[in-house]
């Protein structure tokens, strides 16, 4: 089983829907959890952090469910600049190093 | 501004050579990482280092080296024992247990 897991997609979806990505991990002990942003052919940009209580940033909304070990991320009232890869990452720590797993990413087009 | 450079942007190697890829930060970030990614593909540890002066093997250092002198450099050398070079080469850095990553734009190693 991989440490992170993601739906690779494609999410096609129509501009101004909702959308939601989830991803689970393996690790029990992870500590920290993070969604990031990449477009074709460049370096990820963090969108958010992912906290225990949940968090909100615009249209972007993050969970964490440690006991079933899944983060998710929503995003609503899908834009077109919104098409791009969606990779968590996931921290955990081991012999005093600190581990970072990125998923494989999951892939949405939103179409006009 | 604080950022992570990576030089060069474009790089083509022959059979047979070495190649060096540069990350510099001027963030004062104790760790330093570098991926590599496979077109449609996620980021695959290469090498990481958490101070000066140490680094670790990732998932697949097999024909690579780094060295990490100083806090600020972490360079990554594509050795002629790396027989599939070609790749998107990412350099990270962090600077706490628990944070984010954060990206340079990127080498792409190319065979001549």
């Amino acid at each position: 089983r991989k440490e992170v897991e993601q739906d690779p997609g494609p999410f096609n979806v129509p501009e101004g829907a909702t959308v939601a990505f989830n991803c689970t991990y393996s690790n029990s002990a992870s500590q920290s959890f993070f969604w990031y942003r990449q477009d074709c052919r460049k370096e990820p940009k963090l969108l958010m952090s992912v906290y225990s209580s949940g968090n909100e940033d615009g249209r972007f909304t993050a969970q964490l469910n440690r006991a079933s070990q899944y983060i998710s991320l929503l995003i609503r009232d899908s834009k077109l600049s919104d098409s791009a890869t969606y990779l968590c990452v996931v921290n955990s720590y081991s012999g005093g190093y600190q581990k970072v797993t990125f998923g494989t990413g999951t892939k949405l087009q939103v179409i006009p | 501004d604080g950022g992570i450079t990576q030089s060069p942007k474009y790089l083509f190697r022959k059979e047979g050579q070495n190649v060096t890829l540069s990350c510099e930060q001027n963030l004062n970030h104790d760790a330093m990482y570098w991926y590599r990614q496979d077109p449609g593909q996620g980021l695959r540890l290469i090498y990481y280092s958490q101070i000066v002066n140490d680094f670790q093997k990732g998932d697949i250092a097999e024909g690579y080296s780094v060295s990490r002198e100083k806090k600020e450099s972490f360079p990554l050398t594509v050795t002629s024992a790396q027989k599939n070079p070609t790749a998107f080469y990412l350099c990270a850095s962090t600077d706490k247990r628990g944070q984010p990553q954060h990206f340079g734009d990127g080498t792409r190693l190319s065979i001549l």
